[in-house]
């Protein structure tokens, strides 16, 4: 199975909007809507964001969005903030009944 | 709140057996019929990669890259979750997670465990 694909790294300024794409094949991104999103703080447990390509888990804060078009997942990061610096991954349910990830895209915020 | 905890040897031999435990708290592992449990790992400086998942049934299902290797297994009194994985190289070295499933997500991870693969 190969991977979803992601940029290597994203930067925005505090209060500023970013957005992280995850490209996958109709087997998974385009074919499931079980697109989900984690930010992982290194040393830490990955933390889940984002499920069934735009929903929030309980807790989570609104300025976290996701969407999907054809094959292509999107997170939206809005007015970012300093703790937001992180990793984040995008993974698929795939046709083959497996999990896919993405390669992870570096958030920095200057 | 679920806790997920990780354990097992931090070296590992090339050539052998890799095996890790998984000791969840705060949930049963038998208590939701839709929930599995999962492993992911981490190479150092890579990303995430789904290694497969289990049902407390028993279920299983793996990542076809390393299907040939892998094997998961569950202790439902004692609440525990094993990874097994055989003929281990250098390039099996990570940061290995178990993390609870329900409906194409994880919802809770361990902190992860660090298996070094070195002789």
């Amino acid at each position: 199975q190969s991977a979803l694909t992601q940029p290597a790294s994203v930067t925005g300024s505090p209060g500023q909007s970013i957005t992280i794409s995850c490209n996958g094949t109709s087997s998974d991104v385009g074919g499931y809507n079980y697109v989900s999103w984690y930010q992982h703080h290194p040393g830490k447990a990955p933390q889940l964001k984002i499920y069934e390509v735009s929903n929030r888990p309980s807790g989570v804060s609104d300025r976290f969005s996701g969407s999907k078009s054809g094959n292509t997942a999107s997170l939206t990061i809005s007015g970012l903030q300093a703790e937001d610096e992180a990793d984040y991954y995008c993974s698929s349910y795939t046709s083959s009944s497996t999990y896919v990830f993405g390669p992870g895209t570096r958030v920095t915020v200057l | 709140q679920v806790q997920l905890q990780e354990s097992g040897p931090g070296l590992v031999r090339p050539s052998g057996p890799l095996s890790l435990t998984c000791d969840v708290s705060g949930a049963s592992i038998s208590s939701h019929s839709g929930r599995w449990w999962s492993w992911v790992r981490q190479p150092p400086g890579k990303g995430l990669e789904w290694i497969g998942e289990i049902h407390h049934n028993g279920s299983t299902v793996y990542n076809p890259s390393l299907e040939s290797r892998v094997s998961m297994s569950v202790d439902k009194s004692k609440n525990q979750l094993f990874l097994k994985l055989t003929s281990v190289t250098a390039a099996d070295t990570a940061v290995y997670y178990c993390a609870r499933g329900e409906s194409f997500k994880w919802d809770d991870w361990g902190q992860g465990t660090l298996v070094l693969v070195s002789s």
